[in-house]
């Protein structure tokens, strides 16, 4: 089946950096990602819809400056989060489809979990 | 906003079935998916349903859907200790998924 991965697996940086999750289609090329994040026994919140080449959708309540994405390939896209502060700490998880209309071709990459100390 | 609700915690024995169910408030939903989520991984889709259909089985997973009632259940037969996990109801209408707070299962020797 279709393989989506992420990198790094967990980070931990300091208030005030910047961090950097990449998301890649191993095997497929991914028309549409998504960016969602996850807190301790919450569900998944979409964070951001990314297509290849144009500018990311952000959900309603989501900093676009504070979650930068960057969909430049068909294969890769980017979630940086800057100058991070505690409560950005979460388990932030992408995936990725062959476009909106496979959704339920949605693959889902293994997370990374993100703290801020 | 489109809703969906899941209880939380599920805990059974090796080898009954579980049922887990969700319910959800968006008429338009045109798929509802069962997804798996192992401690400190991603999602795994387990499986789908369309929203004309009441049944679905795959295996040791049978899916029901209650369209009127928008109520969805999915089944494992059989239940392994190697389900234990999360499960996430999820729908969508158009372009987006919904995701409920997901159900915990447990299943004990």
């Amino acid at each position: 089946g279709a393989v989506v991965s992420q990198h790094p697996s967990w980070v931990i940086c300091k208030s005030g950096t910047s961090v950097k999750i990449e998301c890649r289609s191993l095997d497929f090329q991914a028309t549409t990602m998504f960016w969602y994040r996850q807190f301790p026994k919450q569900s998944l919140m979409l964070m951001a819809t990314s297509n290849e080449g144009s500018k990311a959708t952000y959900e309603q309540g989501v900093e676009k400056d504070k979650f930068l994405i960057n969909h430049a390939s068909l294969t890769l896209s980017t979630l940086t989060v800057t100058s991070a502060h505690p409560e950005d700490s979460s388990f932030y998880i992408c995936s990725a489809s062959q476009g909106a209309e496979l959704i339920h071709e949605q693959f889902f990459g293994p997370g990374t979990r993100l703290t801020v100390l | 906003g489109e809703d969906v609700e899941q209880s939380l915690f599920l805990s059974v024995r090796e080898g009954d079935s579980s049922v887990i169910n969700c319910t959800y408030t968006d008429s338009s939903s045109t798929y509802l998916y069962w997804y798996k989520q192992e401690p400190g991984a991603g999602l795994q889709l387990l499986t789908y349903i369309f929203s004309n259909m009441d049944m679905k089985q795959d295996q040791r997973l049978t899916v029901l859907l209650n369209k009127k009632d928008k109520h969805l259940s999915l089944r494992i037969a059989d239940t392994q200790t190697g389900d234990s996990a999360i499960y996430f109801c999820a729908e969508t209408g158009y372009s987006t998924l919904t995701f409920g707070k997901g159900t915990m299962l447990l299943v004990s020797p």
